[in-house]
């Protein structure tokens, strides 16, 4: 079974410092990767995807990802944080290996953004 | 504008009663989803259905049903088996490829008092 792991529920950065949130995945066939970005009492809105091609993916409010096949990995990054990223983050993998369109999700990482 | 409404925003509700959470597409999508959202646990999949009137259990369906009469529909009733039943409800939708983002409506804060 498919299944993703979001290393570290909170992570805080200074504004200006380098984002990293991890995100691991375990799938028996060529994954379909997803980050999500929610808001409080808001729904998730996509910031970027991996499906084919290039690893080096980039998104939305510059924000971008790499994914590293043999670390079965997806992390997300952003060179400078704004305050306007504090939210919670969320990597998710398309269970496309059950022949369903169900998506699996990792519990989240909530990013704190320090004056 | 295309999207996913979910409405109410906020609902309250006695213990024992049934409740229905509605949510509407018109994104011309085939597959929609119903999750539930507990803090630190992510999103779960309630049920899920990938064309009209036909859908199945996802991993937390007991206490909830569901019903899809039209495309752009998805209703979810939470019953009174639901033994907790205040969470954060959203909605998804998604072509039925496999390898499209799915889509978000801005969920519903249930409260049972």
């Amino acid at each position: 079974a498919q299944s993703v792991t979001q290393l570290g529920s909170h992570v805080s950065v200074s504004e200006g410092a380098l984002v990293l949130l991890r995100c691991n995945y375990s799938s028996s066939v060529p994954p379909y990767l997803f980050w999500y970005v929610q808001y409080p009492n808001q729904g998730l809105q996509l910031l970027l995807k991996y499906t084919t091609g290039a690893t080096l993916v980039k998104g939305i409010n510059g924000f971008e990802a790499e994914f590293k096949k043999s670390e079965t990995s997806f992390h997300l990054t952003k060179p400078s944080a704004h305050m306007s990223d504090a939210a919670e983050y969320f990597c998710a993998v398309s269970d496309r290996g059950s022949g369903t369109y169900k998506y699996i999700f990792g519990t989240g990482t909530r990013l704190k953004v320090l004056a | 504008d295309g999207g996913i409404t979910q409405s109410p925003k906020y609902l309250f509700r006695k213990e024992g009663q049934n409740v229905t959470l509605s949510c509407e597409q018109n994104l011309n999508h085939d597959a929609m989803y119903w999750y539930r959202q507990d803090p630190g646990q992510g999103l779960r999949l309630i049920y899920y259905s990938q064309i009209v009137n036909d859908f199945q259990k996802g991993d937390i369906a007991e206490g909830y049903s569901v019903s899809r009469e039209k495309k752009e529909s998805f209703p979810l009733t939470v019953t009174s088996a639901q033994k907790n039943p205040t969470a954060f409800y959203l909605c998804a939708s998604t072509n039925k490829l496999g390898w499209n983002e799915q889509f978000f409506g801005p969920g519903t804060r249930l409260t049972v008092l």
